[in-house]
């Protein structure tokens, strides 16, 4: 089955660490996507690739930090510079090239990290 | 004003109602519009596409009107499934990087 996982799903954390989440797909796509989603707001951009060792900053960029060393795999680190960390983490994949581009996004199960 | 408003709702309706949501967008660039559907504590999944001509996928129907800039879902016969959230986005520039997310409209179907 093609997918993306997310892991963990529920995430404890206290203030001052920094914690990374795993987003891996087997889907091919070349785009990856890191969305954050806070009660009574919508999905917020942090970060979000469209090929291998390149990413740009989303709009809520500030404490977070990512990697795309392989097509499949974009994992977002959320750094003790984050101020409001606790909320629901989404990934998301997406294909960018030609007749097969949908404009659909493909989501995980969603990580949700707490601070304690 | 936010770029793609929608009414949270909740909208309460009985079972077998038909029910239509509205999503207005500020950008009259945007270019390709979806709906999305979100359970509870779940992630969004693609409900389904919006056309210029407009287009149907079985009980549910979305149009776009650009006059207006304003996108619809019908749902007809509603059933008890049906009860999530609807995410109106919306991708402007046609960069299917940027888009632009709705809070949601709350849909909860009664027996």
């Amino acid at each position: 089955d093609g997918g993306i996982t997310q892991s963990p799903k529920y995430l404890f954390r206290k203030e001052g660490q920094n914690v990374t989440l795993s987003c891996e797909q087997n889907l091919n796509h070349d785009a990856m996507y890191w969305y954050r989603q806070d009660p009574g707001q919508g999905l917020r951009l942090i970060y979000y690739s469209q090929i291998v060792n390149d990413f740009q900053k989303g709009d809520i960029a500030e404490g977070y930090s990512v990697s795309r060393e392989k097509k499949e795999s974009f994992p977002l680190t959320v750094t003790s510079a984050q101020k409001n960390p606790t909320a629901f983490y989404l990934c998301a994949s997406m294909e960018l090239g030609g007749r097969t581009n949908t404009g659909e996004l493909f989501f995980g199960e969603g990580s949700r990290l707490t601070v304690l | 004003r936010k770029e793609v408003e929608q009414d949270p709702g909740p909208f309460n309706v009985p079972e077998g109602a038909t029910v239509a949501f509205n999503c207005t967008y500020s950008n009259s660039a945007s270019q390709s519009f979806f709906w999305y559907r979100q359970d509870c504590r779940k992630e969004p999944k693609l409900l389904m596409s919006v056309y210029s001509s407009g287009n149907e996928d079985g009980r549910f129907t979305a149009q776009l009107n650009r006059a207006s800039q304003y996108i619809s879902l019908l749902i007809r016969d509603s059933k008890l499934s049906d009860s999530a959230t609807y995410l109106c986005v919306v991708n402007r520039a046609g960069n299917n990087r940027k888009l632009i997310w709705g809070l949601g409209t709350s849909l909860a179907v009664n027996p």
